[in-house]
């Protein structure tokens, strides 16, 4: 399983570009690279995946680069709503299933 | 329309009074997952079920256990509840456990209390 790193929290102002890096250092030929979002309370919602160089979608960016063993998230001019809880999750537990979530980045947002 | 839907989403039971948790979904996703959540802790995965068949996490007390019906529900029973088990229980549903059909959809989740 590569074990994830993540800064354990991040303060931002609104409008800003945050960009949280996750280090993965152990990452495996075969694993990709998801990103959740988790508000109080509420379940983790996905935000983007990918395999490798860049991926964008509507929400956020992935920055991966060529030797994989980091990736960086990127929110472009976030919003008091994009206070959350962000995780990184890469690779297979035991049982084959990715769905093991590291600690976390707390990002709080502020006017 | 919600995808993932969890009942009750608060439950008070007592301590040692078997409770059971319940999941629905409506896409037909061949994983479903449950994760325990404590207070600024990340979810920590119990077990899941890709369609029937059973995965149990190494470290999950045996006083819990899962039963998936059918492709649409799966029930989490805590068969003798502590106060350390009252936390925010989540369940997930995805297409496939690798790969890119990874995507996992949560429900809202059940807070449960134990007194």
């Amino acid at each position: 399983l590569a074990k994830t790193t993540q800064p354990i929290s991040m303060d931002s102002y609104e409008g800003q570009e945050v960009n949280i890096t996750c280090s993965h250092n152990n990452i495996a030929t075969n694993d990709y690279i998801t990103w959740y979002q988790q508000f109080p309370s509420q379940g983790p919602r996905f935000i983007i995946q990918g395999y490798k160089t860049k991926v964008t979608n509507e929400v956020a960016s992935l920055f991966i680069p060529a030797d994989r063993k980091s990736s960086t998230l990127s929110l472009p001019r976030v919003s008091l709503s994009d206070t959350a809880v962000y995780y990184c999750l890469v690779g297979f537990n035991n049982a084959g299933n990715m769905l093991t979530f590291g600690g976390g980045t707390r990002l709080m947002v502020k006017p | 329309d919600a995808m993932v839907i969890q009942n009750p989403r608060y439950q008070v039971t007592q301590f040692g009074k078997p409770v059971t948790l319940s999941c629905s979904q409506t896409l037909n996703h061949n994983v479903m997952y449950w994760y325990q959540q404590k207070s600024s802790q990340a979810p920590k995965l119990l077990f899941h079920y890709y369609d029937k068949d059973f995965n149990n996490e190494a470290d999950t007390p045996d006083n819990f256990q899962s039963r998936r019906p059918n492709t649409s529900f799966c029930f989490l029973d805590i068969r003798s509840p502590g106060l350390g088990d009252a936390a925010m229980y989540l369940c997930a549903t995805s297409r496939e456990t690798t790969g890119l059909n990874t995507e996992a959809f949560f429900g809202q989740g059940t807070r449960l209390t134990v007194v």
